[in-house]
């Protein structure tokens, strides 16, 4: 079946720095979904992205999906403490479910 | 808009109990809710496709007669852990998206952390 992997697991930055997070399908997607879920909390839906090569951008996030639609990258700039969470990708594969990524945990120290 | 409600939040019962965990979504209509499974840092991993009107889709590895779904109306599922054990302890997480909108977003409900004794 498909998957969907992330790197890195976990990462810690100081407050200010840049975090990059990547997602790798192992099918082509139709479109792909990034969610933020804080400690204790549940998936809240950041963006999607359905064009080969398509770059969104929310204020300090940057996302972006590969040309080949099986890749995509999420760049936080400028890291803040309120960006703590872990960031899953989701990929859809044309049918009617999303299969996450297994996620980047991000801790930010001040 | 969009919101969805999970309940109950917390749930801790004796193995061997029935646990029920409603999902609504308030403000719309879901022809497809969506149920997941998460255990402590790791992702969220499919468990059944809720359509309303019909049985449920499972996934590879879901004992449907473990974990029961209806899906009654368009804006309510639910999900019964039958005689539930300490090894169906865990965090599970209800979806829902628009009506007519397969390629929408997903819309989580808080989750209902379950613990079996």
């Amino acid at each position: 079946g498909q998957q969907v992997m992330q790197i890195p697991q976990y990462q810690h930055v100081q407050e200010g720095e840049d975090f990059t997070t990547y997602c790798n399908s192992s099918t082509t997607l139709s479109n792909i979904q990034w969610y933020k879920q804080r400690p204790g909390g549940h998936p809240v839906f950041l963006i999607q992205l359905v064009k080969s090569g398509e770059v969104k951008k929310q204020k300090r996030l940057t996302f972006q999906f590969g040309e080949a639609k099986k890749n995509s990258s999420l760049h936080i700039t400028a890291t803040q403490t309120t960006d703590v969470g872990t960031y899953f990708c989701a990929g859809a594969g044309g049918g009617n479910k999303l299969t996450f990524g297994t996620g980047t945990q991000l801790k930010v120290e001040l | 808009g969009a919101v969805v409600s999970q309940h109950p939040s917390w749930v801790i019962c004796k193995s061997g109990t029935s646990v029920k965990i409603e999902c609504r979504s308030l403000d719309f209509q879901a022809t497809t809710m969506f149920w997941y499974r998460q255990f402590p840092k790791q992702s969220l991993m499919l468990m059944a496709t809720s359509n309303e009107g019909s049985k449920a889709t499972y996934e590879q590895g879901v004992e449907k007669d473990k974990f029961l779904i209806n899906h009654a109306s368009l804006t309510l599922s639910t999900l019964t852990v039958t005689s539930a054990h300490p090894e169906d302890s865990s965090f599970y997480i209800c979806s829902a998206r628009l009506r007519g909108s397969w390629n929408q977003p997903q819309h989580f409900g808080d989750g209902t952390r379950l613990s079996i004794l």
